[in-house]
C-alpha cells in the first residue's frame, strides 16, 4: 500500500520568506510526527499529533515553526521567516498507535530537503 | 534536560568483522526502537523493545535492552556491505508522555 509521502521533495527559499511543508500519512494513521535532520546530524523531534488530543509542540525549536493537522490526516509544517539555520531535511513518520504503550512502529516519509539562501 | 546518547559516533569495520552500537539514556525508558538509515535514504524502522532485559534477533543483528531499561544496544555480526548507514536509537521517556528522543546515530562504514 502507499507510504507516507511529503511534498515538495526539495525547497530552495530566500532568506526571511515563509514556507509550507505538506504530509500525507499511511491512511487510519493515527499518530503523526515531524522531525528535522541536520547534514550529518541526528533526528531531532519537532511536533506530534495523536488524534484529536492536543499535539505535542515541546520540540518546536522557535515560535516561527507552526503545525497543522487537518481533519486528523494530512499535516503542514510551516516556518515563517525563514533563517539559513533552519536548513535540514525536514521528514514526516505516522503510526497506527492508537494506545498508549501500543507498539508504535513509526513509518517515515521520503523528506523535504529544505534550503535557506 | 532528558537525553538518549549514542555511541560511537562513526564506526569503520572490515567486511566479515562484527559491529556493537550503544545507547545510553539519562532517564528510564518505556521503550526503545532502532531504526537504519542508508546513505541517502530516510529512517527504517527496525525493531522495539518493550521489556527489561529484552533481547531479540533478526538474521544477524542482536538487539538488547538492559535491565534498567536505561541503555540499549545492537550488535551486528560479520558485517556485510549491505550494513552501511546509520543505526538511531529512539527512546520514548517514561517520565513523560509520547516523548520520543532520537540518538544521533552511528554511520557504520564498511572496508571492502
Amino acid at each position: 500500500g502507499a507510504g507516507v509521502s511529503q511534498s515538495p521533495s526539495n525547497k530552495v527559499t530566500e532568506k526571511g520568506k515563509d514556507v509550507e511543508l505538506r504530509c500525507d500519512p499511511i491512511s487510519g494513521h493515527t499518530a503523526l510526527y515531524w522531525y528535522r535532520q541536520s547534514l550529518g546530524q541526528g533526528l531531532e523531534f519537532l511536533i506530534y499529533f495523536q488524534g484529536n488530543s492536543a499535539p505535542d509542540k515541546s520540540g518546536l525549536p522557535s515560535d516561527r515553526f507552526s503545525a497543522e493537522r487537518t481533519g486528523g490526516s494530512v499535516s503542514t509544517l510551516t516556518i515563517q521567516r525563514t533563517q539559513q539555520e533552519d536548513s535540514a531535511v525536514y521528514l514526516c513518520a505516522s503510526s497506527l498507535a492508537s494506545a498508549k504503550w501500543a507498539q508504535e512502529t513509526q513509518y517515515f516519509g521520503p523528506g523535504t530537503r529544505l534550503l535557506v539562501l | 534536560g532528558q537525553q538518549v546518547m549514542q555511541i560511537p559516533q562513526y564506526q569503520h569495520v572490515q567486511e566479515g568483522e562484527d559491529f556493537t552500537t550503544y545507547c545510553n539514556s539519562s532517564t528510564t525508558l518505556s521503550n526503545i526502537q532502532w531504526y537504519k538509515q542508508r546513505p541517502g535514504g530516510h529512517p527504517v524502522f527496525l525493531i522495539q523493545l518493550v521489556k527489561s532485559g529484552e533481547v531479540k534477533k533478526q538474521k544477524r543483528l542482536t538487539f538488547q535492552f538492559g535491565e534498567a531499561k536505561k541503555n540499549s544496544s545492537l550488535h551486528i555480526t560479520a558485517t556485510q556491505t549491505t550494513d552501511v548507514g546509520t543505526y538511531f536509537c529512539a527512546g520514548r521517556m517514561m517520565n513523560r508522555d509520547d516523548k520520543i528522543i532520537f540518538g544521533k546515530g552511528t554511520r557504520l562504514h564498511i572496508l571492502p
